[in-house]
């Protein structure tokens, strides 16, 4: 089964900063990466399908990149309402992975 | 306005069986792949299982295989999840959500499922 390794696990960072979580995978997926966001007592929502495609209606402070097994997820600006755990998701094949989460927080 | 609704959480003892529903509206079901996702408390994500839109493929993570069964009722637009030898670390908020190439759009408010004597 494919692993998926987020990091850093939480990270704290001031307003309009640049944030950045990387993901990693135990083996190629090519772009098959997603990106979430779960604020607390919500469903996650999905940011970013394809490690670097925005889904519609999601800022375009965020953005996503990488392929094969190093990718990245970041907020170019930082902003209040950014606060939440942070998710990427493999669908390389008909299984699924989440990578552990990053927990953003404001400084 | 595409909905999922789950249903059917409840407080189980181990052990014991629960049978997790998902009411999907505002999009034509019989279309999609869908999935299972829980959240154990203050823990993360852990896909569950997925089902393919006429139900012939079904997938599962190994910890729930030969105890958790994915089904689908095209006709009555509805996702199941049957839950047996339920265990303490079972105990999750699940959530179904829209599947489409692996990706997971849509999601559900969740249903609590608690295993515990």
């Amino acid at each position: 089964d494919i692993q998926m390794t987020q990091s850093p696990s939480s990270l704290s960072a001031s307003v309009g900063d640049r944030v950045t979580i990387t993901c990693q995978a135990s083996q190629d997926i090519s772009n098959y990466l997603n990106w979430y966001q779960q604020k607390p007592g919500k469903a996650p929502k999905l940011l970013i399908y394809d490690a670097s495609n925005l889904e519609t209606g999601v800022p375009s402070r965020f953005s996503g990149s990488g392929s094969g097994t190093d990718f990245t997820f970041t907020i170019s600006s930082l902003q209040p309402e950014d606060i939440a755990t942070y998710y990427c998701q493999q669908y390389d094949n008909l299984l699924r992975t989440f990578g552990q989460g990053t927990r953003l927080e404001i400084k | 306005e595409v909905q999922l609704v789950e249903s059917g959480g409840g407080l189980v003892q181990p052990g014991g069986s629960l049978r997790l529903s998902c009411a999907a509206s505002g999009f034509t079901f019989s279309s999609y792949w869908m999935s299972w996702v829980r959240q154990a408390p203050g823990k993360g994500l852990e896909w569950v299982a997925n089902i393919k839109q006429d139900g012939s493929e079904k997938y599962y993570v190994d910890s729930v295989k030969g105890r958790f069964t994915i089904s689908r009722d095209n006709a009555k637009n509805s996702l199941y999840l049957q839950m047996n030898s339920l265990r303490a670390e079972d105990t999750a908020v699940y959530y179904c959500a829209r599947d489409l190439y692996g990706s997971l759009g849509h999601w559900g408010q969740g249903t609590l499922v608690t295993v515990s004597s």
